[in-house]
């Protein structure tokens, strides 16, 4: 099955700063990555996704790139600022394979004003 | 609209109780989820409905739990003769069905088992 590891578990930034997120998936055959911000006491939250016929996709400052060959996808936000601050998500899935979906372990991103 | 909804949002049970967590849906997505959160932890794969058959059992970790669903919607995770161990953050999700990835969670319940 799909495997999805997740660097850095934790994470500081200055507000202001960028930060990034790394994913590593082992299912070549994965072609769906959604990112996924969990706040204190909340479900997570989907905020940005890309599918696997893409290499990049931006909404605001956030974007998500992808390098298929590589088998490895990341996150990137920009501008931080402290409600940026939570545990972000990454995960692996196999388009209409619902149930087949991977996540990562978490990063814990805290930015400081 | 309407999002995920789980009840309780907390529960304190004493080791060897059964507990009951429920899941509402969004309305129409046909498929659903339960995970489990560890403090501090990613997210474990329990379960998987699509409409009320259960085709993926194989995260559940024992046979201690269970889950069933009804007319298509509400969902209960059943945890039998509960253990400290299984205290956890237990996710709900749901997604429109086959096809359409995007998963939605609920809020989760929070589960303490002393």
């Amino acid at each position: 099955g799909e495997n999805v590891e997740q660097h850095p578990s934790t994470l500081s930034v200055q507000e202001g700063d960028s930060a990034v997120i790394k994913c590593t998936y082992s299912d070549s055959a994965s072609n769906y990555f959604p990112w996924y911000k969990q706040e204190l006491g909340k479900g997570p939250q989907l905020i940005i996704d890309i599918r696997s016929n893409v290499g990049e996709k931006k909404d605001q400052r956030i974007a998500v790139t992808l390098n298929k060959t590589a088998k490895h996808f990341s996150l990137h936000i920009t501008e931080t600022q402290p409600e940026d601050s939570a545990v972000y998500f990454c995960a692996a899935s196999i388009r209409y394979n619902n149930n087949d979906m991977r996540f990562g372990a978490g990063t814990r991103l805290t930015v400081k004003p | 609209g309407a999002g995920v909804s789980q009840s309780p949002s907390n529960k304190v049970t004493e080791k060897g109780k059964d507990v009951e967590l429920r899941c509402d849906p969004i309305s129409g997505h046909t498929a659903l989820y339960w995970y489990r959160q560890s403090l501090g932890q990613g997210l474990e794969f329990l379960i998987y409905f699509q409409g009320n058959s259960a085709p993926d059992k194989s995260g559940l970790p024992s046979d201690r739990f269970s889950a069933e669903r009804t007319g298509g919607s509400v969902s209960t995770l059943t945890i039998q003769r509960t253990q400290q161990e299984d205290s956890a953050v237990y996710l709900c999700a749901s997604s429109f069905g086959q096809g359409q990835e995007t998963q939605y969670f609920g809020p989760g319940t929070r589960l303490l088992v002393l």
